[in-house]
């Protein structure tokens, strides 16, 4: 199972709403986890199970999609915010999407 | 809370054999609740699963790393390890391990990594 995820980059500004895609190559019904990383940090989880918020991570920070698409949403970007989020699937081989870099425009 | 802390030599020559451990704190490795991975980033790109650890000793290895990768636990230590023989410039890259959750029906992710540990393989 194949994950696409886009855009690979995207430029915003503090206080936007962004929203990153991940689809699927087959129906994934809803398992599907987002992290996000930081330059020179580990990967965080933020989502899993499509829309299900890690303890700990902001509420303006939502999942949501089942089957082959899904959403990753962002309100109100705040500075902390800017990195790169992967998306990752039940699939091991492989299971993560490429990456999308939220940038400062 | 359940830390992960990677440790290895930072340099690999070409051909020889990369070994890296992760030593788990304040957790058990021999939980079944959970599974233990290897994941790595080369420099500048995307996460490649390496492979997974579970409580049974078993594994499930990315196809592409295979034939030269084994990923052991030592209960009496409280870590899981990494050996990758024959390594290229191809296998430099930040290894990260992490603890693994399975969903409630299927699927899984990776709540808990380490700070991750830089290999250059290089001679």
């Amino acid at each position: 199972i194949q994950l696409t995820q886009s855009p690979s980059f995207l430029s915003a500004s503090v206080g936007d709403r962004v929203t990153i895609t991940c689809r699927a190559s087959l129906d994934i019904k809803n398992y599907l986890a987002w992290y996000q990383q930081k330059p020179g940090k580990a990967p965080q989880l933020l989502i899993f199970a499509a829309s299900t918020l890690q303890s700990g991570v902001p509420s303006r920070f939502s999942g949501s999609g089942s089957g082959t698409e899904f959403t990753l949403t962002i309100s109100n970007l705040q500075p902390e915010d800017f990195a790169t989020y992967f998306c990752q699937q039940l699939s091991s081989n492989p299971p993560f999407g490429g990456g999308t870099k939220v940038e400062l425009k | 809370q359940l830390q992960l802390q990677e440790s290895g030599p930072g340099l690999v020559k070409p051909s020889e054999t990369l070994s890296l451990s992760c030593s788990v704190s304040d957790g058990s490795i021999s939980s079944s609740t959970y599974f233990w991975a290897w994941i790595r980033q080369p420099p500048g790109k995307g996460l490649e699963w390496i492979g997974n650890l579970y409580y049974s000793g078993s594994t499930h290895y990315n196809s592409s790393l295979r034939s030269r990768l084994t990923i052991a636990a030592d209960t009496s230590k409280n870590l899981f390890s990494l050996r990758l023989n024959s390594v290229t410039a191809a296998d430099t890259a930040i290894y990260y391990c992490a603890r693994g959750v399975f969903g409630v029906v299927m699927g899984y992710h990776f709540d808990f990594w380490g700070q991750g540990t830089r290999v250059t393989v290089s001679s």
